[in-house]
């Protein structure tokens, strides 16, 4: 079946450094592909999708590519800051149509 | 809008007892969806309802699992005799059916069984 793999489970950084976080994907066809990010207390909250190849999401400085070559869809961002510091998760939707499968998440540390 | 509401916050419950966990998904959302987080599984499919109708609940565990939708403004998920490792958070989405699969979730039910 579909299913992600995030290989960092906890990153930690000082603000202003450069973050990335791998992410693999398995699944036939075209799914999309998500970032979500989820701060204590709080349910997972959508950052940005990609649906094609080449495909570029953004958001709040944070963006990843869609790249079906390599199955992978990196989260990226240039300069992170304290507040920056949560848990990200990401995802894809199943080529089925409906189900939304989640990576194991990486919880990401900045301290000042 | 106030998003998907997730009703109690918390619940404390000794074992054997039922929970019955309440949400209330965004006003037009067609779907709802509810997942279980813990440290160990992360994130879990549960069940998921389109138009009030299940349609997949592979990932309730049979016997003490069961979800409703009764109308389209809220859904519940009750586990009926609780264990220990049924201690969790249990969120719930919502999402309109022509926004590419995007997830909308409440803050989540921490439910914790003594």
């Amino acid at each position: 079946g579909d299913s992600v793999t995030q290989t960092e489970g906890q990153v930690a950084l000082s603000e202003e450094d450069f973050l990335t976080i791998h992410c693999n994907y398995s699944a036939s066809g075209y799914p999309a592909l998500f970032w979500y990010v989820q701060y204590p207390g709080e349910g997972p909250q959508f950052l940005f999708r990609a649906s094609r190849d080449k495909e570029k999401g953004s958001s709040r400085g944070f963006e990843a590519t869609y790249d079906k070559g390599t199955t992978s869809f990196h989260l990226r961002k240039a300069s992170v800051q304290e507040s920056d510091s949560a848990v990200y998760y990401c995802a894809l939707g199943g080529t089925g149509g409906y189900k939304v499968v989640f990576g194991s998440g990486t919880r990401l540390l900045v301290s000042p | 809008n106030a998003g998907v509401i997730q009703t109690p916050r918390h619940k404390v419950t000794g074992k054997g007892q039922e929970a019955t966990l309440w949400c209330e998904p965004i006003s037009g959302h067609s779907a709802v969806f509810w997942y279980r987080q813990t440290i160990v599984q992360g994130l879990e499919f549960l069940t998921y309802f389109r138009n009030q109708a299940p349609i997949d609940d592979s990932g309730m565990p049979k016997e003490r699992f069961s979800a409703q939708m009764p109308n389209q403004s809220h859904s519940t998920l009750k586990i009926q005799s609780t264990q220990p490792q049924d201690s969790a958070v249990y969120l719930c989405a919502s999402r309109d059916w022509g926004s590419q699969n995007t997830l909308y979730f409440g803050a989540g039910t921490r439910l914790s069984v003594l």
